[in-house]
């Protein structure tokens, strides 16, 4: 079955460095997706991106974060500068557009951030 | 702004007890609904997507009702199995902000 990959699944860095986070969304799918979950805390939206575009943006995704879609299959999300309250699991998901609306949306393992 | 609120926070059920998970949210302006099942320290995977045009949607033991008017969606889990331990979470796909908005989750204990 086609499955959301992401890798690290855990990366340990510095405050004030830079992450790039990877995920490899479904091969077919057309809606791009980061989300995050600090710990012990819902899971809440960042960013979408469609049509190598940012379609939606939460209030979280300040000037410090960025998405590219450098090739035809992966999707990253980068931390310009890390803070220590950046630490969370993060999480790519993919959707295909579906009929009526959204399709559903299928998510990765999650990459372990930690900022020390 | 749409809030997604599940039912209780944590449920501890022996084996073989039938049981229901809540799910309530305020902006019935939704394009789905989905659950999805979370072990601890892993990812999300998804368990049932109602469409909002649709009443419910079941798989295997798994069984999902949607109530848009009132915004309120139930997970019934037949027959629970220690297995199905986990937290559960519920999720909506709101028109009004195009993203997928989650609950807190219930988080699920099944004593053998």
């Amino acid at each position: 079955e086609p499955e959301v990959t992401q890798t690290p699944s855990h990366q340990v860095t510095q405050m004030g460095q830079e992450v790039i986070l990877r995920c490899v969304p479904i091969s077919n799918h057309l809606y791009f997706y980061w989300y995050r979950q600090i710990l012990g805390q819902k899971v809440e939206f960042l960013v979408s991106f469609y049509n190598n575009e940012i379609s939606e943006k939460s209030e979280i995704f300040d000037d410090q974060f960025s998405v590219e879609r450098p090739d035809g299959s992966n999707f990253t999300l980068k931390i310009r500068s890390t803070k220590l309250e950046d630490s969370a699991m993060y999480f790519c998901a993919s959707s295909h557009p579906g009929q009526g609306g959204t399709g559903e949306l299928f998510f990765g393992e999650g990459s372990r951030l930690t900022v020390l | 702004k749409q809030e997604v609120t599940q039912i209780p926070a944590a449920l501890s059920v022996p084996e073989g007890e039938n049981l229901v998970l809540n799910c309530s949210f305020t902006d019935s302006a939704i394009y789905n609904l989905q659950w999805f099942r979370q072990d601890p320290g892993k990812g999300l995977t998804s368990l049932l997507l109602i469409q909002s045009s649709q009443r419910e949607q079941t798989s295997g033991r798994l069984n999902a009702s949607l109530d848009k008017s009132s915004g309120r969606s139930t997970l019934y889990i037949a027959a629970s199995q220690p297995g199905d331990s986990a937290t559960y979470l519920c999720a909506v796909y709101s028109s009004n902000t195009g993203k997928l908005i989650f609950g807190q989750g219930t988080t699920l204990q099944v004593k053998p």
